[in-house]
């Protein structure tokens, strides 16, 4: 079965940098494209980036567009979430997901990680 | 980037009544690419409905989506008690450029 589990959470101080890591299995990893959507505790569902099934073109929500990186490896079936510069307004559990296409029709996020919380706080 | 309002923010009704939840775009939804997940405590969304009215893969018919261009609508037909959750729209239109609402929590009366 469908199955993504995230790792590399916990607490960082503002100004530092976290890698998240993001396990697939079940499934053939480089044919879908991959997502992070992240989620303030109580709050709404924000999406933060995408990457394409090969890692070439990725996209970004402004609010991290220049600070965090998306990227994956395909022969380890891992996604990744390269986060730099962290302010407190970064504390979220972050979810990984996939979607068939990088966007259109069958973008939609079918499956989705349960999480992984990061704490920026000093 | 397109803006999802949904209504109501909280919803209270009983198992067996029909629920009604709205999601409104600040611009028109290219070709429907709306889909709607559902949310309970401690877990991660689950797709329930793609494409504004496709049903994913084992969800119960009780679950309908409906709407086009900048109105759209999730009907769950007679509530069972496992579907008092938080629902969340997204859109997926013609750039990789998502966005979601900002959920309508369905709580039991």
């Amino acid at each position: 079965q469908v199955q993504l589990v995230e790792s590399g959470g916990g607490v960082v101080q503002p100004g530092r940098s976290l890698r998240l890591s993001c396990a697939a299995s079940g499934f053939s990893f480089s044919r879908y494209a991959m997502h992070w959507v992240r989620q303030v505790p109580g709050k709404g569902l924000q999406w933060m980036a995408v990457v394409s099934y090969y890692g070439d073109d990725k996209f970004y929500a402004d609010s991290v567009k220049g600070r965090f990186t998306i990227s994956r490896d395909n022969s380890k079936d891992t996604l990744y979430l390269q986060m730099n510069t962290l302010r407190a307004e970064d504390t979220a559990v972050y979810n990984c997901a996939r979607s068939l296409r990088l966007y259109g029709s069958g973008s939609h996020l079918d499956y989705w990680g349960q999480g992984t919380l990061v704490t920026v706080s000093s | 980037e397109i803006v999802l309002t949904q209504s109501p923010g909280t919803l209270s009704l009983s198992p067996g009544e029909r629920a009604t939840l709205s999601c409104r775009a600040s611009q028109s939804v290219s070709s429907s690419y709306l889909a709607w997940y559902q949310q309970k405590p401690g877990q991660a969304p689950r797709l329930l409905i793609h494409g504004a009215s496709s049903r994913a893969t084992g969800i119960p018919d009780r679950f309908s989506g409906s709407g086009s261009g900048t109105d759209f609508t999730l009907t769950i037909s007679r509530l069972e008690p496992e579907d008092f959750a938080v629902y969340y729209c997204q859109q997926y239109g013609t750039s990789p450029r998502y966005s979601f609402g900002q959920g309508t929590k369905l709580e039991m009366k």
